[in-house]
C-alpha cells in the first residue's frame, strides 16, 4: 500500500541555518505530493505541493522537488527564521479520495 | 469566508460518555474528512465522505460513527468514549477534482477522555 516516511524530529537549528527535512514515499501510479505545516495550537495548512515528476513546489522560501527516481520529496529552506518553528508533515494522494501523511517533524529554530 | 470550522475546541469526557464533534465548511467542497492526531503517529484517517450522502471508513474507524448531514456539515460521534480516544481531532475538506487538490483543515478539537 501507499506510505510516507519522514525523518524523525525534533530538528533544532539556529536562525539563518539551512534546513532539510527528508521525505520518501511508496505509491502505485503517479501520486501528488504535499508539505503541510502546523503551527502550535492550529490546524494543518498547505505549505507547497507538486503534482508530477520533476515539479518543484515553493512557498515562503521553502522548496521541494518531486523526484520519482528516488521516490523523494525533501523539504529545504536556505535560511530559517524563528517564526518557522512548527511541525511539518509530508503527505501524498494517489488517485483516490484518501491522503497518506507522514508522522511529522518538529522544527525548533533558536534566535 | 470562514473555511472549515470545528466545535467544540476543547472537551473533557468521562469513560462511557457520548459526544458529537461538529464540522462545517463554506467552500462548497464535495469531500470531507475526519482525522485524529496522536504524538509520533501523524494524522490517521477515521472516516471520509467523498460526496453528500456517502461515507467510508478510513484507517481507524472503530469506536466512531459519522453523519454527512448535508454538503456543508460532517459530524463525528463517539457513542461510548474510551481513554484511547484521547486525541486531537481534525476535520478537513477538499474541492471537487482530482488527487492533485489540496485539503483544507479546521483548527481541531482537543478531546480528553478520563
Amino acid at each position: 500500500g501507499n506510505s510516507v516516511t519522514q525523518m524523525e524530529g525534533p530538528v533544532t537549528l539556529s536562525e539563518e541555518a539551512f534546513l532539510t527535512i527528508n521525505c520518501t514515499y511508496t505509491a502505485t501510479g503517479y501520486p501528488s505530493l504535499f508539505w503541510y505545516v502546523q503551527y502550535p495550537g492550529e490546524g494543518l495548512q498547505l505549505l507547497l505541493k507538486a503534482t508530477k515528476a520533476d515539479d518543484k513546489g515553493s512557498n515562503k522560501g521553502f522548496e521541494a522537488t518531486y523526484r520519482k527516481e528516488t521516490t523523494s520529496f525533501h523539504l529545504e529552506k536556505g535560511s530559517v527564521q524563528v517564526s518557522d518553528s512548527a511541525v511539518y508533515f509530508c503527505a501524498l494522494s494517489s488517485g483516490t479520495y484518501k491522503y497518506i501523511f507522514g508522522t511529522g517533524t518538529r522544527l525548533k529554530v533558536l534566535a | 469566508n470562514a473555511g472549515v470550522t470545528q466545535t467544540p475546541k476543547f472537551q473533557v469526557l468521562k469513560t462511557g460518555q457520548s459526544m458529537t464533534l461538529q464540522c462545517a465548511q463554506d467552500m462548497n467542497h464535495n469531500s470531507m474528512y475526519w482525522y485524529r492526531q496522536d504524538p509520533g503517529m501523524g494524522l490517521r484517517l477515521i472516516y471520509y465522505s467523498a460526496s453528500e450522502g456517502t461515507t467510508d471508513k478510513g484507517e481507524v474507524p472503530n469506536g466512531y460513527n459519522v453523519s454527512r448531514l448535508n454538503k456543508r456539515e460532517f459530524s463525528l460521534r463517539l457513542e461510548s468514549a474510551a481513554p484511547s480516544q484521547t486525541s486531537v481531532y481534525f476535520c478537513a475538506s477538499r474541492p471537487p477534482g482530482t488527487h492533485t487538490d489540496t485539503q483544507y483543515f479546521g483548527p481541531g478539537t482537543r478531546l480528553t477522555v478520563l
